[in-house]
């Protein structure tokens, strides 16, 4: 069964440092990883997805993520936090063996303070 | 800017009553989402579509809610009767068909079962 966990339910980061909002996942197969935003009382906007190739994927607003196979896992990262950086991250995982069944995790609530 | 568009945006209702939500998914998507949010159990899928056939309703619970897509411009997603513990937030996404595709989510609509 695929499952995905984000260990950390906050995560508070001064404006200007670096931030990482972790994930990892469980599932069959390779994975299709994916981190979306959700800013409040808005619906979720995609940032980035790993399918395959280089480890380090590049997204929006400046974020980044990097693919390890050995530790299953997907972390978030930007060099530089902004105080709109604000919100509510969730990784999503999806196997590559049939259906389009995807698995999001719990959610990291990120605090950006000036 | 094409966007996934759903109506009502809010709704308050009193227990027992019908309510009916309803998507209107990007032009060309073919796979709809149903998701539910709370803040105790987070995003669930409830149900999805791909070509307008549902693949998988396992996450609804069948006594009361039922999701359609009477065409390819319109899902629906039906909760009758309604009970307190209906009162969520619930998004529709879209996608193209390929699983490796993000998924395109609407603005929500904020129920109220009072």
């Amino acid at each position: 069964a695929q499952s995905v966990a984000q260990p950390e339910d906050q995560v508070n980061v001064a404006e200007g440092n670096p931030l990482t909002v972790k994930c990892t996942y469980s599932v069959s197969g390779n994975p299709y990883l994916f981190w979306y935003v959700q800013y409040p009382n808005r619906g979720l906007q995609f940032l980035l997805k790993y399918i395959t190739g280089d480890n380090l994927v590049k997204g929006s607003y400046g974020f980044e993520a990097e693919f390890n196979k050995s530790q299953t896992s997907f972390h978030l990262k930007k060099p530089s936090a902004l105080v709109s950086d604000s919100a509510l991250y969730f990784c999503a995982v999806r196997g590559n063996t049939g259906g389009f069944k995807t698995i999001f995790g719990a959610g990291t609530r990120l605090f950006v303070k000036a | 800017d094409a966007r996934v568009t759903q109506t009502p945006r809010h709704k308050v209702t009193e227990m027992g009553q019908e309510v009916t939500m309803r998507c209107q998914p990007i032009l060309g998507h073919n796979t709809v989402f149903w998701y539910r949010q709370t803040m105790m159990q987070g995003l669930e899928l409830l149900a999805y579509f791909r070509n307008r056939a549902p693949l998988d309703d396992s996450g609804m619970p069948k006594d009361r809610f039922s999701a359609e897509m009477p065409d390819a411009t319109l899902a629906t997603l039906k909760i009758q009767p309604s009970e307190p513990r209906d009162s969520a937030v619930y998004f529709c996404a879209s996608g193209w068909p390929v699983g490796y595709n993000e998924q395109f989510f609407g603005p929500g609509t904020r129920l109220t079962v009072l």
